[in-house]
């Protein structure tokens, strides 16, 4: 496995600008999570695909983002008109299925600062 | 809700002294509880993890937890503190499956 990978790592934008992260999850899991952490806190969990299928949203996730995941490989976070409030360290995971014993591997995340 | 506690923000240690991070949970049916590691400016690294069995588990980097029931906690111990150990350490459960649910995360400094 080559890990999660997740681009950029850091990304610096104004207030009001879009912004888009990818990640790539290690191959062939087939399940796909975005978390996001705020300075001092832990991850919060922010959505998650099954293949290409989005199952679940958190009510962080505002009508200003969407995730996507189109054939069920990388997946895409947009932001559309950033506020200060967005800067974060946004990060992916995958897993290989589900149930609960089922370990998501992370991501080095992308650090986002809206000026 | 769910949720997880760590009721320790920071924790200093010295270099060779015992650690003990501490972990609460509130949750009603089996849980699924894990441990990480977050270095500056890297993601999350999985140091072990309790789904059922024995309570007491074994981890990576020397680390160890003990899943304890009655007092809904899972607090993660190491024997002896290597500088190299200083980082940030998030308690998580599992909700069957889908979302982990993190604690507020233990910042740990190591002393020389």
């Amino acid at each position: 496995d080559t890990g999660v990978s997740q681009n950029p790592r850091h990304k610096i934008t104004k207030r009001g600008q879009n912004v888009t992260f990818r990640c790539d999850p290690i191959s062939e899991h087939n399940r796909l999570y975005w978390y996001r952490q705020t300075l001092g806190q832990g991850p919060e969990f922010l959505t998650y695909f099954q293949n290409e299928a989005q199952l679940e949203k958190s009510r962080l996730l505002s009508d200003r983002f969407s995730a996507e995941r189109p054939k069920g490989s990388f997946s895409t976070l947009e932001i559309q008109r950033t506020e200060q409030g967005d800067s974060a360290m946004y990060l992916c995971a995958s897993s290989r299925g589900a149930g609960g014993e089922n370990i998501q591997y992370f991501g080095a995340g992308t650090r986002l600062s809206v000026l | 809700a769910q949720s997880v506690t760590q009721p320790d923000i920071h924790i200093t240690v010295s270099e060779g002294a015992s650690l003990e991070l501490r972990c609460n949970y509130s949750y009603g049916a089996t849980p699924y509880l894990f441990w990480y590691v977050q270095s500056p400016g890297q993601g999350l690294q999985l140091l072990l993890k309790y789904f059922s069995g024995d309570t007491l588990v074994q981890g990576i980097k020397g680390f160890e937890a003990e899943f304890k029931r009655s007092q809904s906690s899972f607090n993660l111990r190491k024997p002896s503190v290597h500088w190299s150990d200083a980082a940030e350490y998030f308690c998580a459960h599992n909700n069957a499956g889908n979302m982990l649910t993190f604690g507020g995360g233990t910042r740990l400094m190591v002393k020389p």
